[in-house]
């Protein structure tokens, strides 16, 4: 099976840097991708890691390093719109796409 | 392009009732998945299809939920019967298999069972 722990809460103020952990137990591993959800929205994606390394995509990044079962994902400049759960998932070997999701972070913008 | 389309979005119904979550996956997409999200256990991947063939039921819960598929643009999640601890956000996502990693998920189904 698949575990994943990811802190519960995070409160930043805008403009600043926060990071938010991963770290995960798989029986099988492809990557790990990070989804942002607004209250009440559908989650969507924002970033996907399959090689140990940092992947940016504007102001968001994330990094993966496969031999620690850890990642994080990066969210600079922060915005009150970037307000929301943010969550990882895992994929098992073989299915890029069965994502089993960690429980959730919820960020907090603060002015 | 429409994304994924998911109906109802909101039902109440009460304990024992049929219930029927209807999805329609992004046009084009070859894997649909059904997830359930409630506050104690998050977001959970019930089941999910490749190519209208259901792959990995394991997260079904019990007997009660049955899922089918049986085109490629459409795919029904039905509880009979129903009961108070079904009450969650039941969201559809659909994928392009040999694409990009991103599955993208509908708007979801509030369901409360009373």
């Amino acid at each position: 099976g698949q575990s994943l722990e990811q802190p519960s809460e995070v409160t930043a103020v805008e403009g600043a840097i926060v990071q938010i952990n991963c770290t995960y137990q798989t029986s099988g591993f492809y990557g790990l991708s990070w989804y942002q959800q607004h209250d009440g929205g559908a989650p969507t994606f924002l970033s996907y890691n399959a090689l140990d390394g940092l992947e940016e995509t504007g102001r968001f990044s994330s990094f993966l390093s496969r031999s620690d079962s850890y990642g994080y994902l990066l969210l600079q400049e922060l915005q009150m719109k970037d307000s929301a759960s943010y969550f990882c998932a895992v994929s098992p070997s073989g299915s890029a796409r069965q994502l089993t999701f960690g429980s959730g972070t919820q960020l907090t913008v603060l002015p | 392009d429409a994304g994924v389309i998911q109906s109802p979005r909101h039902e109440v119904t009460e304990m024992g009732q049929e219930v029927t979550l209807r999805c329609k996956p992004i046009s084009g997409h070859n894997s649909l998945f059904w997830y359930r999200q409630t506050m104690m256990r998050g977001l959970e991947l019930l089941i999910y299809f490749n190519n209208n063939v259901p792959i990995d039921d394991s997260g079904m819960p019990e007997d009660r939920f049955s899922a089918k598929m049986p085109n490629a643009s459409f795919s029904t999640l039905k509880i009979q019967p129903s009961e108070p601890r079904d009450s969650a956000v039941y969201f559809c996502a659909s994928s392009l298999v040999g694409g990009s990693n991103t599955i993208y998920f509908g708007e979801g189904s509030w369901l409360t069972v009373v």
